[in-house]
């Protein structure tokens, strides 16, 4: 079965600063998706990527998806502490259910 | 228009009680989908419903757990006997085609005494 590792488990940047989290498919992605949660609550889509070197941004969050299918990166720049909260990947199964890893948490320090 | 809503919030029982939880997708939406996330996990699939037929149930973990979307739009995820190790926040996802964005519900925070 496919397994979603993402990296880092947890992460604090000062506001202001860039980070990158990264999410590694055991399988080829046919589409991947990432979330954002914020504690006790649901999640809120972010963007979806499909095709091998994919690019989608939105304001200041790019994700990326490498060329082979297996990788995908979140990108966050000038981070704010609006950006807080717990970062999942999602990758779709056959056309049923999402797969997720287990988040990356990121606190943003002012 | 109304995003997915799920009821209760929150929902404490005794271990070996049955519980209901229910979700409410966004209207039109034909796929419905219910996850179980334990802390410092990720969502962890259920049940996939397409239309009013459970169209994936392998992720149920055991024949306590049923879920039934009868009128293809409302669902509700019952419990049998419930177990300490079956508290969870229980999420529901909703979305207008089996591929694409799923919109999910806020969840229903079940804990088992």
């Amino acid at each position: 079965s496919q397994e979603l590792e993402q990296s880092p488990q947890s992460l604090i940047v000062q506001e202001g600063k860039n980070l990158t989290i990264n999410c590694t498919s055991s399988k080829t992605l046919y589409g991947l998706y990432w979330y954002k949660q914020k504690y006790g609550e649901g999640l809120i889509f972010l963007m979806m990527l499909q095709k091998g070197g994919e690019e989608k941004s939105h304001e200041k969050i790019t994700a990326k998806l490498d060329e082979k299918k297996q990788q995908s990166s979140l990108h966050i720049t000038a981070s704010q502490p609006s950006h807080a909260g717990t970062y999942l990947c999602g990758a779709d199964q056959a056309g049923t259910a999402l797969i997720f890893g287990k988040g990356t948490t990121l606190s943003v320090s002012s | 228009g109304a995003g997915v809503s799920q009821t209760p919030s929150n929902k404490v029982t005794e271990k070996g009680k049955y519980v209901e939880l229910r979700c409410d997708p966004i209207s039109g939406h034909t796929a419905l989908y219910w996850y179980r996330q334990s802390l410092g996990q990720g969502p962890e699939f259920l049940i996939y419903f397409q239309g009013t037929g459970a169209a994936d149930d392998s992720g149920l973990p055991n024949d306590r757990f049923f879920a039934v979307r009868p009128e293809g739009s409302v669902s509700t995820l019952k419990i049998q006997r419930t177990e300490r190790g079956d508290s969870a926040v229980y999420l529901c996802a909703s979305s207008s085609d089996r591929v694409g964005e799923q919109f999910f519900g806020p969840g229903t925070r079940l804990t088992v005494l």
